[in-house]
């Protein structure tokens, strides 16, 4: 089956840093683009960040950049998000997904990583 | 970025009406756009990509159209299991953008 599976939420303090994870299986992940979207509670999703299949292309959120850093390892099958100087506002439910553009529609989505940024 | 509004914000319906949800670009987004479908606690789940395709396994009483700025997504015949939220988005450029959502209730 195809999956993505996301880890690394939690709780944490503004300012304070978080590193997420998704694994991939059941498809070739080195030949697909790959996203990052959060969705805060009782809110719509929101794009935070893609990478190309190859990594060679990054593009971010202008409420990301400069905070956040998408890297992949198509070895591993997976994908992170390095998360630093966590604010407030960046508590949500974190997916990752796979992205069919550059941008594109997002077929296949993981289960979520719940990141709270709270003193 | 481009702007994505999203009507009605809810819908209430019942189990064999059609309804229909709207999504308007602030731009030309050619048919760059996709439509998704969430529960409670759950992932969003893609239903239509570029406006009109629906995705292989989606229920044919799923529908959309449209082009440019106007879209549609179209359910005829309610099903128990479709009272959910939608989403559209925009892949036209980035930042890919989202509409506020419509959330479908049960009458």
């Amino acid at each position: 089956d195809v999956q993505l599976v996301e880890s690394g939420g939690g709780l944490v303090k503004p300012g304070g840093s978080l590193r997420l994870s998704c694994v991939a299986s059941g498809f070739q992940f080195g030949h697909y683009h790959m996203a990052w979207v959060r969705q805060a509670p009782g809110e719509e999703p929101q794009w935070v960040s893609h990478i190309s299949f190859t990594g060679a292309y990054i593009y971010y959120a202008d409420s990301v950049r400069g905070r956040f850093t998408v890297s992949r390892d198509n070895a591993e099958n997976s994908v992170s998000l390095q998360m630093n100087s966590l604010r407030v506002e960046d508590t949500a439910v974190y997916y990752c997904a796979r992205d069919l553009g550059d941008p594109g529609h997002m077929d296949v989505w993981g289960h979520g990583t719940t990141v709270t940024v709270s003193s | 970025a481009i702007q994505m509004t999203q009507s009605p914000s809810s819908l209430s319906a019942s189990v064999g009406d059609s309804v229909s949800i709207t999504c308007r670009a602030s731009q030309d987004i050619t048919r760059d756009l996709s439509w998704y479908q969430q529960k409670p606690g759950k992932a969003p789940k893609i239903l239509v990509f570029e406006a009109s395709r629906l995705l292989s396994g989606v229920p044919s009483r799923f529908s959309g159209s449209g082009s440019g700025t106007d879209f549609t997504l179209t359910i005829s015949g309610l099903q128990p299991e479709d009272f959910a939220t939608y989403y559209c988005l925009q892949e036209f450029n980035y930042p890919p953008t989202f509409g506020q959502g419509t959330t479908l209730e049960i009458k």
